[in-house]
């Protein structure tokens, strides 16, 4: 089945920086983007950016420009996040969800497929 | 980029319906049919519902309906349950090629 499964919590100093990562199975990791967006403790849901996993081109919220950077590894069907000059105000859940096309690939700009979500802790 | 309006809750008894709003701009909401909405229990990843403003994903039941007005995106839910309490999240795509959320609204079923 489609699923995504991310790497397990993080606790990291302030300042340091943090690299999750998104293993896909379960269909063809270089024909679908994947997103990466962020939750603190009893907020709402953040945008942080997104990879075109087939040529790697990236696209980041203005919020994270400078400080997230996205990767992919398509032999290993992963895709990873790394967040650098962590801050308290960065301890949050981070997901990965996998962008949504129709039949003929034209994107919904949606995103139908989550991982489990990791908890990244930032504390001194 | 700033987060798109959403009421911080709404309530619904049982069988009611309920909609919940999403209010952004001519730069995301309002110039794009790319909006989303997504369901979250607490301590859960979030689940799609909606897709291109009205489109539900294939198991989604079609108790839950969305629309759009200008800049305005709506969430209806129809034949409330228990189960439907839970965050509800818009999302839209914008005119700088990314995507942006709502504020998020808690359902509670009374």
């Amino acid at each position: 089945q489609v699923q995504l499964v991310q790497s397990g919590a993080e606790v990291k100093k302030p300042g340091a920086s943090v690299k999750v990562s998104c293993k896909a199975s379960g269909y063809t990791f270089t024909s679908y983007a994947m997103h990466w967006v962020r939750q603190a403790p009893g907020q709402r849901l953040e945008w942080m950016g997104w990879i075109n996993t087939g040529n790697g081109n990236t696209k980041y919220s203005q919020t994270f420009q400078g400080r997230v950077t996205i990767t992919r590894d398509t032999f290993a069907s992963t895709a990873y996040m790394e967040l650098s000059s962590l801050r308290s105000e960065d301890t949050a859940v981070y997901y990965c969800a996998r962008n949504s096309y129709s039949t003929t690939g034209t994107s919904y700009y949606a995103m139908d497929v989550w991982g489990q979500g990791t908890t990244v802790t930032v504390s001194s | 980029q700033s987060a798109l309006t959403q009421p911080a809750s709404v309530s619904g008894s049982p069988g009611q319906s309920i909609t919940i709003s999403c209010t952004g701009t001519s730069s995301d909401v309002g110039g794009y049919n790319y909006v989303s909405w997504y369901q979250q229990h607490p301590g859960k990843a979030p689940k799609l519902m909606i897709y291109e403003v009205s489109n539900r994903p294939s198991g989604v039941s079609n108790r839950f309906s969305g629309s759009k007005s200008g800049n305005t995106a709506s969430l209806t839910i129809s034949g409330l349950q228990a189960e439907d309490e839970a965050n509800y999240y818009c999302s839209s795509y914008t005119s700088s090629s990314t995507l942006v959320f709502g504020g998020g609204t808690k359902l509670t079923v009374l």
